[in-house]
């Protein structure tokens, strides 16, 4: 069974500080995608990154950036010079590589709420 | 422009009343899916389907129902059998696959009262 951990369930941090987001996962796949998704006060989850189980390879978007270990199952996101419009709940989210029943299986963690304070 | 439409934003409903929420896509998905976010629980599967006239149930499945009759909508019903259904519902579609991601509409507040 797969399993994501997401240890920290909220972070407050001053603006400009930076800031990480833990993943932890579980599954018995060799095969499988790691997602992070943000979620604003509206409501609605918006995708940041996907990450397939054989690309270890780090990644930098702008202030954002990723930290893929495989060999401790870990998903870390790090947010650089944290602003206000970072504050929201971010979710790290597990799929397995193989179809389950033709289904897509994701599994989500709690999500960690991220308060930047001016 | 392309998205996924959820109506409405909000919606109360009286105990032992059914009610439906709406999902709508112009993505061209195949996979359409309902969650529930509750606080501190993150996101619970309820019902997902691959294609037209197809539906499986997700995790916590009990007291709803959904339907697909044409590939654009997805709608949920809460039906008065779910004992707690004071929740954030979102509804996401997606491609077919494991490495697709999901976009996911701006959710229905419901509350029971």
């Amino acid at each position: 069974a797969q399993k994501v951990t997401q240890a920290q369930t909220e972070i407050s941090v001053v603006e400009k500080e930076d800031v990480t987001l833990d993943c932890v996962y579980e599954t018995r796949d060799t095969t499988y995608y790691l997602f992070w998704y943000k979620q604003p006060p509206s409501g609605e989850l918006v995708f940041l990154i996907r990450r397939n189980s054989f690309d270890e390879q780090n990644e930098i978007s702008g202030r954002y950036s990723w930290n893929f270990q495989k060999s401790t199952s870990s998903f870390n996101f790090t947010i650089t010079a944290s602003q206000v419009v970072d504050s929201a709940v971010y979710f790290c989210a597990l799929s397995e590589g193989e179809l389950s029943g033709g289904y897509q299986k994701v599994t989500f963690g709690i999500g960690t709420k991220l308060q930047v304070i001016p | 422009d392309g998205g996924i439409t959820q109506s409405p934003k909000y919606l109360f409903r009286k105990e032992g009343q059914n009610v439906t929420l709406s999902c709508e896509q112009n993505l061209n998905h195949d996979a359409m899916y309902w969650y529930r976010q509750d606080p501190g629980q993150g996101l619970r599967l309820i019902y997902y389907s691959q294609i037209v006239n197809d539906f499986q149930k997700g995790d916590i499945a009990e007291g709803y129902s959904v339907s697909r009759e044409k590939k654009e909508s997805f709608p949920l019903t809460v039906t008065s059998a779910q004992k707690n259904p004071t929740a954030f519902y979102l509804c996401a579609s997606g491609g077919q696959g494991p490495w697709n991601e999901q976009f996911f509409g701006p959710g229905t507040r419901l509350t029971v009262l």
